[in-house]
């Protein structure tokens, strides 16, 4: 079964410093990748997504992601952290094989200190 | 473009009872999933209807149920609640051929008392 490991329940950063948030997954074909962003009391909002295109995704609100099939990774990076970036971050993987199920990861929780 | 809505935003109900959450999907998806996010279980996948069929559940009991309807919105169901029900539900929807690109509602936070 596939699976996705978030390093980090918590990760703490300055503003104006690099994020890097780390997702791996497991699976014996690659899958679709996708990074979610939940503020606080809210649902779930899509950043980017993995979908075997181009291996360096770029998504919303300056963040991107980089596939990397030898180390079966997917992180989550963004140059400078600003507040409002403050939120939980979810990986998530889906296979077709799967039934469109997106399978997540624990999550991470981003802090940004001014 | 409206996103998903789901409805009602918080709800709450005492064990035992049954509780109906309600999801309209963007305009033009036709595939809608249900995900449960309880404290320390993380986001779980729930059920998944297209085409007005169940076409895939997660490992929940049978009393996790529900139906999609000809207009493609969607309800869950929740017989004889129990106290670890408690979570928030989120709705899903996405479009028949990128089925792997799912845009999430605002989801129903359930307390059960």
């Amino acid at each position: 079964a596939q699976s996705v490991t978030q390093l980090g329940s918590h990760v703490s950063v300055s503003e104006g410093a690099l994020v890097l948030l780390r997702c791996n997954y497991s699976s014996s074909v690659p899958p679709y990748l996708f990074w979610y962003v939940q503020y606080p009391n809210q649902g779930l909002q899509l950043l980017l997504k993995y979908t075997s295109a181009a291996t360096l995704v770029k998504g919303i609100n300056g963040f991107e992601a980089e596939f990397k099939k030898s180390e079966t990774s997917f992180h989550l990076t963004k140059p400078s952290a600003h507040m409002s970036d403050a939120a939980e971050y979810f990986c998530a993987v889906s296979k077709e094989t799967s039934g469109s199920r997106l399978t997540f990861g624990e999550g991470t929780q981003l802090t940004v200190n001014p | 473009e409206a996103g998903v809505t789901q409805s009602p935003t918080h709800l709450i109900k005492t064990r035992g009872q049954q509780a109906t959450l309600r999801c309209s999907p963007i305009s033009g998806h036709t595939s809608v999933y249900w995900y449960q996010q309880a404290l320390g279980l993380g986001l779980q996948f729930l059920l998944w209807y297209d085409e007005g069929e169940e076409r895939n559940r997660g490992n929940f009991p049978p009393r996790f149920s529900g139906r999609q309807f000809p207009n493609y919105s969607s309800e869950l169901n929740v017989n004889a609640l129990e106290l670890e029900d408690s979570a928030l539900y989120l709705c899903a929807s996405s479009l028949v051929v990128r089925r792997e690109t799912q845009y999430f509602g605002p989801g129903t936070r359930l307390l059960v008392l």
